[in-house]
């Protein structure tokens, strides 16, 4: 069984901190990595996507990708109130297959 | 405009009925999915569609049966219905098949089984 896991939390920064966010994955064959942002109630939003180890950023979003470590994570610079959420991380289970594997998600509370 | 719009978005019925819930995509994307969200919010596959082909079949009831009429549309129909259906059901799409396309997620059908 091809896994992804996170630590469920909750997270808890002060608001203008750098929230922290990590991802475990099993399959050494995969490929391709998701950061989605869930608030309460709605739908999973993607935030960010990863392909290749290192480092990409988008704003205040960083994505770290390692996989020799088989670790990916996602870096909130600047954490605002509005980024509480449950932040999921999501991997393609590889070998050509088609589907996405969610981790259980990450809930974030940024403290004003 | 929605991009993935699900309908209904609550759905509160009785155990044993059967029921239906639709999706359509407006973004001309090939591929559908649905997935079950329970309550612990573990997000699962459960059927994806290329292009009206059935790719993706997780280890579901057959009580559930996805149906695609076109690419834009991915509906579900759930037969007998069971306490243990209660969850979000959310229908995604991709631009293509494959694992390595970001999904883009309808508001969620909220099914609840008295």
């Amino acid at each position: 069984q091809k896994e992804v896991e996170q630590n469920s939390g909750p997270l808890s920064v002060p608001e203008g901190a750098i929230a922290s966010l990590n991802c475990t994955y099993s399959d050494r064959g995969s490929q391709s990595f998701f950061w989605y942002r869930q608030y309460s109630g709605k739908s999973p939003e993607l935030i960010m996507s990863i392909y290749s180890n290192g480092d990409k950023e988008d704003g205040r979003f960083t994505a770290q990708l390692n996989k020799a470590s088989q670790y990916v994570s996602l870096l909130i610079r600047d954490s605002q109130p509005s980024d509480s959420a449950t932040y999921l991380c999501a991997v393609n289970s590889g070998g050509g297959s088609e589907k996405l594997v969610f981790g259980k998600g990450t809930k974030l509370t940024v403290n004003p | 405009d929605t991009a993935v719009s699900q309908t209904p978005k609550y759905l509160v019925t009785q155990m044993g009925n059967d029921k239906s819930i639709k999706c359509e995509q407006n973004l001309g994307h090939d591929t559908m999915y649905w997935y079950k969200q329970d309550s612990k919010k573990f997000l699962k596959i459960m059927f994806s569609y290329n292009n009206k082909e059935l790719i993706i079949n997780e280890t579901v009831p057959n009580r559930f049966s996805p149906k695609s009429p076109d690419k834009a549309h991915l509906n579900l129909h759930i037969n007998s219905l069971e306490l243990g259906d209660s969850a979000v059901y959310f229908c995604a799409s991709s631009q293509m098949t494959g694992g390595n396309q970001p999904q883009h997620f309808g508001d969620g059908t909220r099914l609840s089984i008295l």
